[in-house]
């Protein structure tokens, strides 16, 4: 079946340092989405990256899609207590359904 | 935007039994999604569900085990039969709304 693959499974950080995860497909992707999940709650809808290389930020958040659609990652600069919770990528092979990575589950250690 | 609500929030069923879980959305869509989300671990996807068609079902899901309906373009449902221990998990419906995709609160079941 498709998969898309997430690294690390965890981070421990100190408040301030940064952090990244990263996805990738061994399939070309049409697009690939980001989410964050606190816990105990559902996924919560970050991003939609959709053209080779793209590059978007959300304030502390940047996120890129590689050339060849097959990676992804997000990155936080300077972390905050705020920034706990597990990040998911959810990547598509048809712009319709998503298969979520495995999660990248954030501590950070005020 | 999309706000989705699911009904029940949680259960606990006994083995054997059949639970059907009600997704509905606040807007007319055309996908619904249906996934699963075992304790601590990701989701994995199990049907995608289009108002007038037969759903379709991902690689290790059957219609017969998780039969869904989907009557109209903000409703759907997924019945999970006869069910052991290794169907607790929480289950969410989703959808996209533009370029988005949203997330209903989950339905917390639990088999024993």
């Amino acid at each position: 079946g498709q998969q898309v693959m997430q690294i690390p499974q965890y981070q421990h950080v100190q408040e301030g340092e940064d952090f990244t995860t990263y996805c990738n497909s061994s399939t070309t992707l049409s697009n690939i989405q980001w989410y964050k999940q606190r816990p105990g709650g559902h996924p919560v809808f970050l991003i939609q990256l959709v053209k080779s290389g793209e590059v978007k930020k959300q304030k502390r958040l940047t996120f890129q899609f590689g050339e060849a659609k097959k990676n992804s990652s997000l990155h936080i600069t300077a972390t905050q207590t705020t920034d706990v919770g597990t990040y998911f990528c959810a990547g598509s092979f048809n712009f319709n359904k998503f298969y979520f990575g495995s999660g990248t589950k954030l501590n950070v250690k005020p | 935007s999309a706000v989705i609500s699911q009904k029940p929030s949680r259960d606990i069923c006994q083995r054997g039994t059949s639970l059907t879980i009600q997704c509905q959305v606040d807007s007319q869509v055309t996908m619904m999604f249906w996934y699963r989300q075992q304790p601590g671990q990701s989701l994995t996807l199990i049907a995608t569900a289009n108002q007038g068609s037969e759903a379709t079902y991902e690689s290790g899901f059957v219609i017969d085990k998780f039969p869904i309906s989907r009557p109209n373009l903000t409703f759907s449902t997924l019945t999970v039969s006869n069910m052991s221990p290794e169907d607790s998990s929480i289950y969410l419906c989703s959808t996209n709304a533009g370029s988005e995709q949203y997330f209903g609160p989950g339905t917390r079941l639990t088999v024993t």
